[in-house]
């Protein structure tokens, strides 16, 4: 299996452009979290999706953030208009129902520079 | 609601020596407990495990024993190898049916030969 895959690994960006960060899941995995990590705030939960339905969007700094999954493969985040304090590592994590107790596998994550 | 407190880092160790990273929790009913580790440049990836009382999680050398009467879930590692040298997150999940992962804000870890 090829594990979590993101897309980009690195992205710069300028303040005020968009922003598309993408993910795809382990097969067979029906759970779909998106992390952000930053030195000052950690790692902190953003959205979590269930069978590609948004379960808990608390963690949503803001609505210059959204994140769609419009099927089981695939998910994205984007930024719109993004900000120098954006810049972040952002993970995207996949589990299983009824999998090895709840464990989430993580992608290696896409380092975002917003200038 | 469910938080995760563990020692704040950076930790600096000799190879060789022992490593506990602290870790304690707050949930309500029966939580599931985790240790993730993050090598450099990497995503987090799951080192060990627990999910009731007195559980005792283990890999790589490394351990951490669930204890409900203290609410925590310390790391032990007796011998650390330059290798070991990562972040390490405490998380919890509320249940079997909970996917959701609080962590803990993560302990830096280096390891000098």
């Amino acid at each position: 299996d090829a594990g979590v895959i993101q897309s980009p690994r690195h992205e710069v960006t300028e303040m005020g452009q968009e922003v598309t960060l993408r993910c795809k899941p382990i097969s067979g995995h029906d759970y779909l979290f998106w992390y952000r990590q930053t030195m000052m705030r950690g790692l902190e939960l953003l959205i979590y999706f269930n069978n590609n339905v948004p379960i808990d969007d608390s963690g949503m700094p803001e609505d210059r953030f959204s994140a769609k999954m419009p099927n089981a493969s695939f998910s994205t985040l984007k930024i719109q208009p993004s900000e120098p304090r954006d810049s972040a590592v952002y993970f995207c994590a996949s589990s299983q129902t009824g999998g090895s107790y709840n464990e989430q596998f993580f992608g290696p994550g896409t380092r975002l520079t917003v200038l | 609601g469910n938080s995760v407190t563990q020692m704040e880092g950076p930790v600096t160790l000799s190879e060789e020596a022992f490593l506990t990273i602290n870790c304690t929790y707050t949930a309500t009913g029966y939580p599931s407990l985790f240790w993730y580790v993050q090598y450099p440049g990497e995503g987090l990836q799951l080192l060990l495990k627990a999910t009731k009382a007195d559980d005792k999680g283990s890999n790589k050398g490394f351990e951490a024993t669930y204890r409900k009467e203290t609410t925590s879930f310390h790391l032990e590692k007796g011998s650390v190898q330059v290798s070991d040298s990562a972040v390490y997150f405490c998380a919890l999940s509320s249940g079997s049916n909970d996917y959701k992962l609080s962590f803990g804000a993560g302990t830096t870890v280096t390891v000098r030969a």
